[in-house]
């Protein structure tokens, strides 16, 4: 099945700094790449995705490249506030497999103000 | 208007018990979901129904059983409850199986 790796597992930013989370998957025929938060005592929640059709995507300070040669993905945040502070988790789904999503293990980012 | 609304958002038992979560979203999505996530926050997924129908059942003990009384309702029953069940269990639906996934609030469970 799917093995979707990710890291780092924890990232400790200055507020304003860029932070960077990888993620790679294993099986070649995911083709769905969605990035959720999760902040304390929540559900994850989507702050973006990218379709294997597309390498790159950009919504204000969050942006997810993808790499399906490399079978890897990442999620840049720039201008990093406070409230950027929770988990993220990377995930991987194909639509072969009744669009199971594999999640990353989690990164716990935290913004020093 | 919550989405995706759990009940109980805590659940505290004794080892042995039977219990369930319910789990109900007004989006109108045709999948629904149960999710655990452990102490370690590794979030691993349990369930998956579409339109009533099960669709993926990972390597999860029979003690939990699923049921979907409708498309906008998916509850998870837990027989004879044991110490390593605790964890957030978390509810989660779909427009459809390749989409974007909405959760809920999650319900802590905590076995003594």
């Amino acid at each position: 099945g799917e093995n979707v790796e990710q890291h780092p597992s924890t990232l400790s930013v200055q507020e304003g700094d860029s932070a960077v989370i990888k993620c790679t998957y294993s099986d070649s025929a995911s083709n769905y790449f969605p990035w959720y938060k999760q902040e304390l005592g929540k559900g994850p929640q989507l702050i973006i995705d990218i379709r294997s059709n597309v390498g790159e995507k950009k919504d204000q300070r969050i942006a997810v490249t993808l790499n399906k040669t490399a079978k890897h993905f990442s999620l840049h945040i720039t201008e990093t506030q406070p409230e950027d502070s929770a988990v993220y988790f990377c995930a991987a789904s194909m639509r072969a497999n009744a669009g199971k999503s594999t999640f990353g293990d989690g990164t716990t980012l935290t913004v020093k103000p | 208007d919550t989405a995706v609304s759990q009940t109980p958002k805590y659940l505290v038992t004794q080892m042995g018990n039977d219990k369930s979560i319910k789990c109900e979203q007004n989006l109108g999505h045709d999948t629904m979901y149960w999710y655990k996530q452990d102490s370690k926050k590794f979030l691993k997924i349990m369930f998956s129904y579409n339109n009533k129908e099960l669709i993926i059942n990972e390597t999860v003990p029979n003690r939990f059983s699923p049921k979907s009384p409708d498309k906008a309702h998916l509850n998870l029953h837990i027989n004879s409850l044991e110490l390593g069940d605790s964890a957030v269990y978390f509810c989660a639906s779909s427009q459809a199986q390749y989409n974007e996934q909405f959760f809920g609030p999650g319900t802590r469970l905590t076995v003594l």
